[in-house]
């Protein structure tokens, strides 16, 4: 099985501009996690979706968005960027059970 | 609040000498434990999880309630146990949510 994709892998943007990342979770799974990962903060959990409903969310401002497709591919979109935004961003799909969670590789979002 | 704590950055031993990783959490229902762990140049990937009580790659932990800590374990280290560990607590049965709240993570690094 082909595990998750995560597109594109490295971004630079600038102060101001939005951002859209996608994920493609591994065939058959419905939920998609979305993480975010800096040194300061570590990996904190921005939000879920689940058969293009979003279940779950993390402590992050409006700016964070994201939405689900019926193929459950995800994407997630951050709007007015902050230089503080520059992090990876982790996606992770799963079914189950067990209900393991498998994560992508990552987007490295650079803001400038 | 709903939290796991790793006091260690930075474990450091040789190879054939046991490990302990250390993680507490903070969390008033019945959390599901994980250790997940990310190899050089790889995903992060899930090690082991407290319900399924078994023994990855020699590593073990055992969930104490009462010290509230899931510490993981090995007796002998070996060289490509090499990584970084992220203990991730679940917030409710991870059949229902795909939100994970990891720890700052420790660095393991296993010398010859």
């Amino acid at each position: 099985k082909a595990g998750v994709t995560q597109t594109p892998r490295y971004l630079i943007k600038t102060r101001g501009q939005q951002v859209t990342l996608s994920c493609s979770p591994i065939s058959g799974h419905r939920s998609v996690s979305w993480y975010q990962q800096t040194p300061g903060q570590g990996l904190q959990f921005l939000f879920e979706y689940f058969s293009e409903t979003q279940r779950n969310k993390g402590n992050f401002p409006g700016r964070f968005s994201g939405r689900q497709f019926s193929n459950s591919r995800s994407e997630m979109n951050v709007s007015t960027l902050e230089l503080g935004d520059s992090a990876l961003y982790l996606c992770a799909s799963r079914a189950g059970p067990p209900y393991e969670q498998y994560f992508g590789p990552g987007t490295r979002l650079t803001v400038t | 609040a709903q939290r796991v704590t790793q006091p260690e950055k930075l474990l450091s031993v040789f190879k054939g000498a046991p490990v302990e990783l250390k993680c507490n959490y903070s969390y008033s229902g019945s959390p599901e434990l994980f250790w997940y762990v990310q190899y050089s140049r790889q995903r992060l990937q899930l090690l082991l999880r407290h319900i399924s009580r078994e023994s990855i790659k020699g590593f073990t932990a055992d969930l104490n309630k009462g010290e509230t800590s899931f510490h993981l374990k090995k007796p002998f280290a070996q060289e490509e146990d090499s990584a970084m560990y992220y203990c991730a607590l679940s917030p409710g049965l991870s059949s229902n949510t795909g939100k994970l709240i990891f720890g700052q993570g420790t660095t393991l690094q296993v010398k010859p």
